[in-house]
């Protein structure tokens, strides 16, 4: 079985751009989670979906979005990139984000912001 | 917001001694987990505890729980150089919030 495909593995943008990443799940994992890794704050939540809908969100501002399509792949975008943006996003699967499961993820997207 | 602390930030021993890692978390819990990252790339699951369990074993993982201080450690015994990894604590509350990942420790284990 497959794992968690996260595409592309390197990405370099400049202030102002926008991006959008791609996550593939593994094969019947329905719930698709979005982390962004930043060596001051760590892992931070960014988003999860379920069933192509959003069912959770963290602290972040609008400029990060993200959708699901109904074969449960995942998109997540950001507008107006910033300095700040930079860092590793990482995408984990699950058959559905129950309590208890355990996440899947990716190898991740690292994006720099110049 | 950061919910686990691993303590130590930083851990290198000699290969095939034991590695202990410390997680303190703040609010109640459903269960917590322990992930491995090598340089770069994602996460693997390692072992997940219940906020009704105190140990569980896998393999040469060993981890505790002590709710009454909101605290969990992870055992490596005989490490190995493939062990050198960076782990992290995740705790997750049934909330909204996804996984509440710790800044992790980073394990060196030298030859």
């Amino acid at each position: 079985k497959a794992g968690v495909t996260q595409t592309p593995r390197y990405l370099i943008k400049t202030r102002g751009q926008q991006v959008t990443l791609s996550c593939s799940p593994i094969s019947g994992h329905r719930s698709v989670s979005w982390y962004q890794q930043t060596p001051g704050q760590g892992l931070q939540f960014l988003f999860e979906y379920f069933s192509e809908t959003q069912r959770n969100k963290g602290n972040f501002p609008g400029r990060f979005s993200g959708r699901q399509f109904s074969n449960s792949r995942s998109e997540m975008n950001v507008s107006t990139l910033e300095l700040g943006d930079s860092a590793l996003y990482l995408c984990a699967s699950s058959l559905a984000h129950r309590e208890g499961e355990k996440l899947f993820f990716g190898s991740g997207t690292q994006l720099s912001v110049l | 917001s950061q919910q686990g602390e691993e303590d130590p930030q930083a851990l290198s021993i000699q290969e095939g001694e034991n590695a202990t890692m410390n997680c303190s978390y703040k609010t109640s819990i459903n269960n917590l987990q322990w992930y491995r990252q090598n340089s770069g790339r994602g996460l693997v699951h390692l072992i997940l505890i219940r906020s009704n369990e105190r140990e569980k074993h896998s393999g040469r993982l060993r981890v505790t729980l002590d709710t009454s201080k909101k605290s969990s450690s992870l055992l490596i015994t005989a490490s190995r150089a493939a062990d050198t990894a960076s782990y992290f604590c995740a705790t997750d509350g049934g909330g909204a919030d996804g996984l509440t990942f710790g800044k992790g420790t980073h394990l060196i284990i030298q030859p």
